[in-house]
């Protein structure tokens, strides 16, 4: 099965409300995780990335939360914008030999005006 | 800087045939990946490469072969193309294990 997860597969929020997309891990080993933005007919684009000696860290209008107790990474983006609108994905990156990303299925934002 | 840039955009296969996607990065990273986009789902690992003459197996290889000659290109060859393997496809690069940046996709269709 999928080492991470999405709780909500899509997510409809007003604009100028507060988002927050949640990620599921199940590699406690995993030491790096990142957050992409996919719009429509695009590549994924890096939005920002915590690291797991780290519990939350800040980007312009985005905040990362990291619990390693129950294994969450979530996303939170502050008053949302209708070009906020995308698929977002977490990924997870476990050190094994030439480490790589592994991401989950994503959560759709659609965003309201 | 370009960043990573694919060809072609799009791609129409029959079943049987051959195409190589390609993919080039101009940001001297030293990986370089390529991942398939199912509808409704997350990507997944083909092949990566962690550098010129180093090339190696992601989730799902079968079906696909790839070569890294030069730090900047890192080719996608479909051998005998099924319908299974229409998908969108994404290269990515990045300077070591980390952020990786993706090119805008080829979407391919087999016939």
């Amino acid at each position: 099965g999928e080492s991470v997860g999405l709780h909500l597969p899509t997510l409809s929020v007003q604009e100028g409300d507060n988002s927050i997309i949640n990620c599921a891990y199940s590699n406690s080993a995993s030491d790096y995780f990142i957050w992409y933005k996919q719009e429509s007919g695009k590549g994924p684009q890096f939005i920002i990335d915590i690291r797991s000696n780290m519990d939350k860290r800040q980007g312009q209008r985005v905040t990362v939360l990291l619990n390693k107790t129950v294994k969450h990474l979530s996303l939170q983006i502050a008053a949302t914008q209708p070009g906020d609108s995308a698929v977002y994905f977490c990924a997870e990156n476990t050190p094994s030999g030439y480490s790589t990303l592994t991401f989950g299925k994503g959560t759709m934002l659609l965003v309201s005006p | 800087n370009a960043g990573v840039t694919q060809t072609p955009k799009f791609r129409i296969l029959k079943i049987g045939q051959s195409m190589t996607l390609q993919c080039t990065q101009d940001m001297n990273h030293n990986y370089m990946y390529w991942y398939r986009q199912d509808p409704g789902m997350g990507l997944k690992l083909i092949y990566y490469s962690v550098g010129a003459g180093i090339t190696d197996k992601g989730e799902v290889p079968n079906g696909y072969n790839v070569s890294r000659s030069t730090t900047e290109d890192f080719p996608l060859r479909l051998e005998l193309a099924a319908p299974s393997q229409t998908s969108v496809y994404f290269c990515a690069s990045s300077y070591a294990e980390g952020e990786q940046f993706f090119g805008p996709g080829t979407r391919l269709t087999v016939l």
